[in-house]
């Protein structure tokens, strides 16, 4: 069965600092990526998506993601934190297998900014 | 505005009782889903559905159940059978592209938290 692991559960930065969120996921074939995050209080939101082409993703509010297929790990990352960047974040992949066009997702890993 | 509407907000459900928790979605998405968030277990896939009047169960479907009579709503239901129901709901649609798969993403309602009386 196909599985997304995120290797910190939570994760303290203070403002200004780099982020790194570990994920990889099981699936050998072709594989959709996703990151999501998910304020406090609100809904989750697409954060961005992998689908080919380029493995270094860019999305919203300066976060971007790096898929390596060799490593089966599509990482999270964000060169300086804020404050609002405290959220839960969940990676998740769908794989053209037997699931077709579900999410797995990841644990989530819980980030706290301190201002 | 489109988007997806959960309802109600919070539930409470007392011992062997069914509840039904409401999705309806105005995003003319063909696929539709219900996950359960428990702390520290991420998003748990309990049914979906790809077509109306077509459902399949996801990794917890034990003790729910679902119906897809329409394309804008997808009802779940916890059964008395469910017995660690207090959980967050969260439900979710996507559109389906003309391949079986879709390379589209989810997108979310904001939730129903059920809590055991």
């Amino acid at each position: 069965a196909q599985s997304v692991s995120q290797h910190n559960h939570h994760v303290i930065l203070s403002e200004a600092a780099s982020l790194e969120l570990g994920c990889n996921y099981s699936y050998g074939g072709t594989v959709n990526l996703f990151w999501y995050v998910q304020y406090p209080g609100q809904h989750l939101q697409l954060l961005l998506k992998y689908f080919s082409g380029d493995p270094l993703v860019k999305g919203i509010k300066g976060f971007e993601a790096e898929f390596i297929k060799s490593k089966f790990s599509f990482n999270l990352r964000k060169p300086s934190v804020q404050w609002s960047d405290t959220a839960e974040y969940f990676c998740a992949s769908r794989g053209y297998g037997g699931s077709q066009g579900n999410l797995i997702f990841g644990k989530g890993t819980k980030l706290s900014v301190k201002p | 505005d489109g988007g997806i509407t959960q309802s109600p907000k919070y539930l409470f459900r007392k011992e062997g009782q069914n509840v039904t928790l409401s999705c309806e979605q105005n995003l003319n998405h063909d696929a539709m889903y219900w996950y359960r968030q428990d702390p520290g277990q991420g998003l748990r896939l309990i049914y979906y559905s790809q077509i109306v009047n077509d459902f399949q169960k996801g990794d917890i479907a034990e003790g729910y159940s679902v119906s897809r009579e329409k394309k804008e709503s997808f009802p779940l239901t916890v059964t008395s059978a469910q017995k660690n129901p207090t959980a967050f709901y969260l439900c979710a649609s996507s559109g389906i592209g003309g391949a079986a798969v879709s390379n589209q993403p989810q997108h979310f309602g904001d939730g129903t938290r059920l809590s055991i009386l």
